[in-house]
C-alpha cells in the first residue's frame, strides 16, 4: 500500500483543465510529479512542489497545501493522456515513495 | 545527448540472481546521484535504491534491502544493480534514473528505457 494516495483516474475534454491530488505528503517535504505514457519511461514534469524542468509546458502547474499536493493540467491535449505519479520523501526511513498513480483520459 | 541504457534483464528462477547494468553517455556520470526504480506489469512505480556520486552512501527500499545491491563504476560510466534471492514478485521493468543536481526531494530528470526482469520457474 502506497503512502501517497492519488485518485485512480481523472478526465477532461480537450482544452479543459484537470487536477490530480496527492495526499499523504508531509508539510515540510518537497513533491515531484512524473508523466508516463504506455510503454515509455517516466518523465519529470514538476519538482520542488511547483518548478518545471526546461521543456515542460506551462500548462502543467502544481501546488501543495498541508499534506496534499496537486497537479493541474490546463488546456488538455491528446498527448497529455498518460499516467501521472507524485512522489516525495517517504519518511520513516523510506527514501522515496511514489504515489499510486492517476490515469488521465482526454475525452 | 545525455542517455541511459539498461541491460541485463531476462528470465531468472526464484532464488536466483541477476545483475543489471545501466550505461551512461553524453554527460559526466561521476557528477550525478543515481537511482533504480521498477514497475511491475500493469502496476505503478516503485523506488528501489539510491547511490551518491562517488558511491559511499546507498539507500534501499524495504522490499529489496538485504537482497539487492546498488553500485557504480565511474570509470566505466556504469551503474549496477545486483539482485539475489529473487522472488516472483520481483518481476518488473527496471529503470535507472539520474537525479537533478541540487534538487530537494526526488527529482529524477533522466531515465533509461528500462529492462524487463521475469522471475519464474
Amino acid at each position: 500500500q502506497s503512502a501517497l494516495t492519488q485518485p485512480p483516474s481523472a478526465s477532461g475534454s480537450p482544452g479543459q483543465s484537470v487536477t490530480i491530488s496527492c495526499t499523504g505528503t508531509s508539510s515540510d517535504i518537497d513533491v515531484s510529479w512524473y508523466q508516463q505514457h504506455p510503454g515509455k519511461a517516466p518523465k519529470l514534469m514538476i519538482y520542488e512542489v511547483d518548478k518545471r524542468p526546461s521543456g515542460v509546458p506551462d500548462r502543467f502547474s502544481a501546488s501543495k497545501s498541508g499534506n496534499t499536493a496537486s497537479l493541474t493540467v490546463s488546456g488538455l491535449q491528446a498527448g497529455d493522456e498518460a499516467d501521472y505519479y507524485c512522489t516525495s520523501n517517504g519518511g520513516d526511513n523510506r527514501f522515496y515513495v511514489f504515489g499510486s498513480g492517476t490515469t488521465v483520459t482526454v475525452l | 545527448e545525455a542517455q541511459l541504457v539498461e541491460s541485463g534483464g531476462g528470465l531468472a528462477q526464484p532464488g536466483g540472481s541477476l545483475r543489471l547494468s545501466c550505461a551512461a553517455s553524453g554527460f559526466t556520470f561521476s557528477s550525478y546521484e543515481m537511482n533504480w526504480v521498477r514497475q511491475a506489469p500493469g502496476k505503478g512505480l516503485e523506488w528501489l535504491s539510491y547511490i551518491t556520486e562517488s558511491g559511499p552512501f546507498t539507500q534501499y527500499a524495504d522490499s529489496v534491502r538485504g537482497r539487492f545491491t546498488i553500485s557504480r563504476d565511474n570509470a566505466k560510466n556504469s551503474l549496477y544493480l545486483q539482485m539475489t534471492s529473487l522472488r516472483v514478485e520481483d518481476t518488473a521493468t527496471y529503470f535507472c534514473a539520474r537525479e537533478k543536481p541540487s534538487c530537494r526531494g526526488d527529482c529524477l530528470e533522466l531515465w533509461g528505457q528500462g529492462t524487463l526482469v521475469t522471475v519464474s520457474s
